[in-house]
């Protein structure tokens, strides 16, 4: 098993870019979520997902959207990309009734 | 709302020394508390968790603490090695979302020889 998998690893944008951070798993986990690192401020949840056709907002959801067609995988959008947004960006997964979560390997983005 | 305070931000000890890291969450309701240690560039990584129905677990070197009553947990690791040095997040899930989790803002541990 892969286990969970982001692509890409570093990406640099310019302000006003879209772009969409991917992230699979393939261990069949019902729960999928996307998270971001800031240094001092920990991991902030800003999407999940409980299942196929089904997500919700996270505590800093703004300037991001999410889907979930498939349980394998659960794409982040960033629709118009700022400065704030220049961060590291963690997905995770978890099984159903299970809270352990696995996270991927990251991906560093870097808006100018 | 939901909150996770983590202290402290920053733990310094010589090699052989014991280290704890403590965590206060907000919601009573929450259950499951889990620890993550995140190595220099490299993903989080579950190193221990707890649940309410319980009060401490250990695993070798780490043992965590949980006291339901004044909303606190607290991660102790003995006989600290260099291989410690990391920052370390603790967790607490929320109860207004399946799996969900809140995480503290993280203890950077430095293990020196």
């Amino acid at each position: 098993n892969a286990g969970v998998t982001q692509t890409p690893k570093f990406q640099v944008l310019k302000t006003g870019q879209s772009m969409t951070l991917q992230c699979a798993q393939d261990m069949n986990h019902e729960y999928m979520s996307w998270y971001r690192q800031d240094p001092g401020m920990g991991l902030r949840l800003i999407h999940y997902s409980v299942g196929a056709g089904i997500t919700d907002q996270g505590e800093v959801p703004n300037g991001y959207n999410v889907s979930r067609s498939t349980t394998e995988d659960f794409p982040l959008r960033l629709l118009s990309a700022a400065p704030s947004q220049t961060s590291v960006y963690f997905c995770a997964s978890g099984g159903r009734g299970k809270y352990e979560q696995y996270f991927g390997p990251g991906t560093r983005l870097t808006v100018t | 709302g939901e909150n996770v305070e983590q202290h402290p931000s920053t733990l310094s000890v010589q090699e052989g020394d014991s280290a704890v890291i403590k965590c206060t969450y907000s919601d009573s309701a929450s259950n499951y508390f889990p620890w993550y240690k995140q190595e220099l560039g490299k993903r989080p990584q579950l190193i221990i968790d707890i649940r309410s129905n319980v009060g401490e677990k250990k695993d070798q070197r780490i043992a965590v603490t949980l006291n339901k009553t004044a909303k606190h947990f607290s991660l102790h690791i003995t006989e600290t090695q260099p291989e410690d040095s990391a920052v370390y997040f603790c967790a607490a899930s929320s109860p207004r979302g399946y799996n969900k989790l809140i995480f503290g803002a993280g203890t950077r541990l430095a293990v020196h020889p």
